[in-house]
């Protein structure tokens, strides 16, 4: 298994400002994800990260609105830029143990007001 | 149509019931999948995982899959009021990139 942690928990933010988001893995892993979870929603992927790579990103999401690094193998960020209300949602990582497990973080709540 | 479909629910179950969710899905490709559970504002946790068709038990968990039918089932026996969660399946092939169902809200009632 894999210990994930994420900061913030949960932030409050004004439209138009930038926020990042660390997720903190206690293993090296080649592969993490990051996923966004509306209200009421299933699980979205945004992009797959890969250390020394660009992160691939699924079809309706953009580097320009959500960056992401991979500086090393046990940690990402993704920033959610000029936020808009309608970002307002659960951000979730994970990451890939073995071919047949993925395990997820605990989360950050975002509220764009 | 949705590549997994799950019955969203909500459904609602004395404790000590067996409660049953399920999944279908189109892509015959899947050959992991996952079980997980997530309490409201928590992250989803892993429940079970199962490679190809078969069943799996852990617990009072049990996981079947029947790739002949495209059809995932989750049975949890002796409910108790701590497994009131939303339920969401998940599976994929060998690339990594997972695909849930819309998650099943449950509740055990005491």
């Amino acid at each position: 298994s894999a210990v994930i942690s994420q900061k913030p928990s949960r932030d409050i933010c004004q439209r138009g400002t930038s926020l990042t988001i660390q997720c903190q893995v206690d293993s090296q892993v080649t592969m993490m994800f990051w996923y966004r979870q509306q209200p009421g929603q299933s699980l979205t992927l945004i992009a797959t990260a890969n250390q020394g790579s660009e992160a691939t990103y699924e079809s309706g999401f953009v580097i320009d609105k959500f960056p992401i690094s991979r500086p090393n193998l046990t940690f990402s960020t993704l920033t959610v830029s000029n936020m808009s209300p309608e970002d307002s949602s659960i951000y979730l990582c994970s990451v890939d143990i073995g071919a047949d497990t993925q395990y997820f973080g605990p989360g950050t709540r975002l509220t764009v007001l | 149509q949705k590549e997994v479909e799950q019955d969203p629910g909500p459904l609602s179950v004395p404790e000590g019931a067996i409660v049953s969710l399920n999944c279908t899905y189109s892509n015959s490709a899947f050959q992991y999948f996952m079980w997980y559970r997530q309490y409201s504002r928590k992250g989803p946790e892993l429940l079970m995982y199962t490679y190809s068709s078969g069943n799996k038990e852990d617990g009072r968990f049990t996981a079947q899959v029947d790739k002949s039918s495209k059809y995932i089932s989750l049975f949890i026996r002796d409910s108790q009021p701590s497994d009131s969660a939303t339920y969401l399946c998940a599976m994929k092939v060998e690339d990594y990139k997972l695909s849930f169902g819309a998650g099943t809200t449950v509740t055990v009632r005491a």
